[in-house]
């Protein structure tokens, strides 16, 4: 298995420019993390979903993000407009419930916005 | 809301001997308890769990322990590398099916 895939790996944009981000879980696993790493904020979770259903999406910060997963092989995570706030590691996780964890993250998208 | 908190932001030791990083949480007891390392660059890599009625787990040279009396897990490396030198982060689950929230993470440095 090639794991969890996200693209691009390396994202800079202009202020204001949509952005959207893609990823691609491990085949079988039914759920599916959004997170976002900054130096001052750590590890944040923005949204999940179980068996395609957004489950919690209590974290994303405004209405400028959003998230879908048309189906259980692929996902994205949109921001428009962008602005320099939104600059952080994307990173994408998949895991099966039942398990208690132990996800499996993608390599993540570092998104510049300038 | 719930917080957790890494004893430290780095820690440097010598190669040999054992590296112990502290995870603790406020509130109420996870029903699981992860520990992750992540190396420059990379996503998080899993490497263990540990569940709420749980006192101790191993793994080749880690171990694992959670005290829910004291709100506290412990993260042993046994005769530390250099190559063991990475960030590792506390994660609290509530339920299989809910979200894992992320500590800090407490960066390790290994000297030779």
């Amino acid at each position: 298995d090639a794991g969890v895939i996200q693209s691009p790996r390396h994202e800079v944009t202009e202020m204001g420019q949509e952005v959207t981000l893609r990823c691609k879980p491990i085949s079988g696993h039914n759920s599916l993390f959004w997170y976002r790493q900054t130096m001052m904020r750590g590890l944040e979770l923005l949204i999940y979903f179980n068996n395609n259903v957004p489950i919690d999406d209590s974290g994303m910060p405004e209405d400028r993000f959003s998230a879908k997963m048309p189906n259980a092989s692929f996902s994205t995570l949109k921001i428009q407009p962008s602005e320099p706030r939104d600059s952080a590691v994307y990173f994408c996780a998949s895991s099966f419930p039942g398990t208690g964890g132990g996800y499996t993250f993608g390599s993540g998208t570092r998104l510049t916005v300038v | 809301s719930q917080k957790i908190e890494q004893n430290s932001e780095a820690l440097n030791i010598q190669e040999g001997k054992t590296a112990t990083l502290t995870c603790n949480y406020t509130n109420y007891s996870p029903a699981y308890l992860q520990w992750y390392r992540q190396d420059p660059g990379r996503g998080p890599v899993f490497l263990l769990l540990i569940r709420e009625n749980e006192k101790e787990k191993r793994k080749e040279r880690l171990k694992v322990t959670f005290d829910t009396t004291l709100k506290q897990s412990l993260f042993h490396i046994t005769a530390s590398q250099p190559a063991d030198s990475a960030t590792y982060l506390c994660a609290l689950t509530y339920s299989s099916a809910s979200k894992i929230i992320f500590g800090s993470g407490t960066r390790l440095s290994i000297r030779p």
